[in-house]
């Protein structure tokens, strides 16, 4: 069936170093998938996608590997600051486009 | 430019009662996508209507409805409430049926 989990349910970082939050998923057939950050009291914000045609995408601070090999997904966020903690979702968008499925998340805590 | 606007922000119902929450999308979209968000979980789907027209439904029972307007607003209603459907329930717009999700801050329903 189709699911998208997450490695680790936290993470805690030292700011100014780099976080990597992983994430599997099972349905071979997405072909998008995307990353979210919520922090609390709001919804979930976007953050990058991917296609399945690439492996690597980056953004501001951010990059997004995907190894479909193996069905994985990372975030990396370079020199994380305090404004980074929140809850990170990976998400897949199935075939047809018009469901996403989110993973459980990853709570991330930015250590001053 | 108007976000996603959910209302009401936080409500309170008993159980057996009905409850209607509405979602506004950001102009020029003409999806939406409705997500239930329990405590420590990932959001789960529950509908996408995209030019009025339901376009995907997830595992939720028929307690569940819901419908897009004209103007592409468009309401949830739970009937028969459970202890269970206590959530933050969250709209998503986007511009098309697929890609990027644009998520308001969603409707805190408690059940009690």
């Amino acid at each position: 069936g189709e699911s998208v989990g997450l490695h680790l349910p936290t993470l805690s970082v030292q700011e100014g170093d780099n976080s990597i939050i992983n994430c599997a998923y099972s349905n071979s057939a997405s072909d998008y998938f995307i990353w979210y950050k919520q922090e609390s009291g709001k919804g979930p914000q976007f953050i990058i996608d991917i296609r399945s045609n690439m492996d690597k995408r980056q953004g501001q601070r951010v990059t997004v590997l995907l190894n479909k090999t193996v069905k994985h997904l990372s975030l990396q966020i370079a020199a994380t600051q305090p404004g980074d903690s929140a809850v990170y979702f990976c998400a897949e968008n199935t075939g047809g486009g018009f469901k996403t499925i989110f993973g459980a998340g990853t709570r991330l805590f930015v250590k001053a | 430019d108007a976000g996603v606007t959910q209302s009401p922000t936080h409500l309170i119902k008993t159980r057996g009662q009905q409850v209607t929450l509405r979602c506004s999308p950001i102009s020029g979209h003409k999806s939406v996508s409705w997500y239930q968000q329990v405590l420590g979980q990932g959001p789960q789907f529950i509908f996408q209507y995209y030019e009025k027209e339901e376009r995907g439904r997830g595992n939720f029972p028929d307690r569940f409805s819901a419908r897009q307007f004209p103007n592409y607003s468009s309401e949830l209603n739970v009937n028969a409430l459970l202890l269970g459907d206590s959530a933050l329930y969250l709209c998503a717009s986007s511009l098309g049926q697929h890609g990027e999700l644009f998520f308001g801050e969603g409707s805190r329903l408690t059940v009690l």
